[in-house]
């Protein structure tokens, strides 16, 4: 079975500064994906971002991107230029690519990220 | 753009009773996801549908049940509720999971409390 894990359970940073948010995952399969859900006060889950394991570039959208080492099992979201609107729960999540294995998610337990006006 | 949507947004129910939570996919997909989040937790999967069949189960207690309707909506039954039954209910869904748009969109959630 595949796990996630999100080794800082919080995390804060200044207004306009960059963070990173680390994900570490195990798996025994060779082509899976990987993502990162926002989950703000509201508790709605919004994908912020996603990567194919089978790709060596690392996604981007906007001011978030991420740094994916598939040897190292490593996933790590950056935010640069960080807004108040940050500030939420980030969880980093996997799913399998094959039918062999499972469609659903798996998600870290989260990072709770603060900004600081 | 059209996103999932779920009934009831919140439900109070007491010990004992019986709890039906609805959630319509985004319109073309076929593919529907249950979670339960509870309180300060990550979401654990459920139960998953793909053209109204069931495709996966996860850690889905068997006081629960779900389906999924001609319409691709489904229904998440929950009978003999206890008080650990209290969290967030998210459903999600995604267009065929072996095409290449594979992602899961989640929609606002149903949030149960049993008392």
């Amino acid at each position: 079975a595949q796990t996630v894990t999100q080794s800082q359970p919080e995390m804060s940073v200044q207004e306009a500064e960059t963070v990173t948010l680390s994900c570490t995952y195990d798996t025994s399969e060779s082509d899976y994906y990987l993502f990162w859900y926002k989950q703000p006060p509201s508790r709605q889950m919004i994908l912020v971002i996603r990567q194919e394991a089978y790709k060596q570039q690392n996604a981007t959208e906007n001011r978030f991107s991420v740094n994916f080492q598939k040897a190292a099992k490593s996933f790590s979201l950056k935010i640069s230029d960080s807004q108040l609107g940050d500030a939420a729960m980030y969880f980093c999540a996997y799913r399998s690519f094959s039918g062999a294995g499972s469609y659903q998610l798996t998600f870290g337990k989260g990072t709770k990220l603060s900004v600081i006006p | 753009a059209a996103g999932v949507i779920q009934s009831p947004r919140h439900l109070i129910k007491e010990k004992r009773e019986t709890a039906t939570l609805k959630c319509y996919p985004i319109p073309r997909h076929d593919t529907v996801y249950w979670y339960q989040q509870g309180p300060g937790q990550d979401p654990q999967f459920l139960i998953s549908f793909y053209e109204k069949m069931q495709s996966d189960k996860g850690s889905i207690p068997d006081r629960f049940s779900a389906q999924q309707f001609s319409d691709y909506h489904s229904e998440l039954n929950m009978s003999s509720l206890e008080l650990g039954d209290s969290a967030l209910y998210f459903c999600a869904s995604s267009p065929n999971p072996t095409s290449t748009s594979y992602e899961q969109y989640f929609g606002p959630g149903t949030r149960l409390t049993v008392t």
